[in-house]
């Protein structure tokens, strides 16, 4: 295991709704990364939060937001979700600075109506 | 902007042949190049990277790969392939300074008994 949490595990919205997803990252690291994984795609990188602000960001519309806390857990926010934002959603954590590896969390399955 | 193809999405062997998965990147500068390996219902381990050191990197479960510049090429080898090899593997890139990792889109990987 890697140290890098997630929840809920599993969550089930209808078209429009708002989702809020939570990531703890690895103890140690400041820099947290979330990743969209569609069935049978690969990730593709949402955005990475360092210190508390958006650090890049990859070709997702602003109704994806998210927060990064003091303590460098993270909130990924979507607003406004379509049926195609079905999909795992992963959480990654680095120590920025120090190693070039990122770890990754279980994922958060959401399911779209 | 770098990416990274991985040829052939699923990879059938008998238990006890030769692994190999393949991975080609693009990218204009000499970039961080990871695989990582995904089990059902899970999120991504990494299994080994390459950071400019050595050019045969060496990872966990008996996996090594080449980072092959000529060639553009980071494939993932194994021995002797076991059963509880079946999964899902990812080859991902990344600059030294870029935080964006970009994945390729997966390779399944079956053993046969």
């Amino acid at each position: 295991e890697t140290g890098v949490t997630q929840s809920p595990t599993h969550l089930i919205k209808t078209r429009g709704q708002q989702v809020t997803l939570r990531c703890s990252s690895q103890s140690g690291h400041n820099t947290v990364s979330w990743y969209q994984q569609a069935l049978g795609q690969g990730p593709q990188f949402i955005f990475q939060y360092y210190r508390e602000e958006e650090n890049g960001r990859g070709n997702f519309p602003p109704r994806f937001s998210g927060l990064q806390f003091p303590n460098y857990s993270s909130e990924l926010n979507v607003n406004a979700l379509e049926l195609d934002d079905s999909a795992l959603y992963l959480c990654a954590s680095l120590d920025r600075g120090r190693e070039e590896t990122q770890y990754f969390g279980p994922g958060t399955r959401l399911l779209v109506l | 902007a770098q990416s990274v193809t991985q040829l052939g999405s699923h990879v059938s062997v008998s238990e006890g042949a030769l692994v190999l998965l393949r991975c080609n990147y693009s990218s204009s500068v000499p970039p961080y190049l990871f695989w990582y390996v995904q089990y059902p219902n899970q999120g991504l381990q990494l299994l080994l990277k390459y950071t400019s050191a050595a050019t045969l990197v060496k990872g966990i479960n008996g996996f090594e790969a080449e980072f092959k510049k000529s060639e553009t090429s980071f494939h993932l080898t194994k021995p002797s392939a076991h059963m509880s090899d079946a999964a899902e593997y990812f080859c991902a890139v990344r600059k030294n300074n870029n935080n964006d990792m970009r994945f390729g889109a997966g390779t399944r990987l079956t053993v046969k008994p």
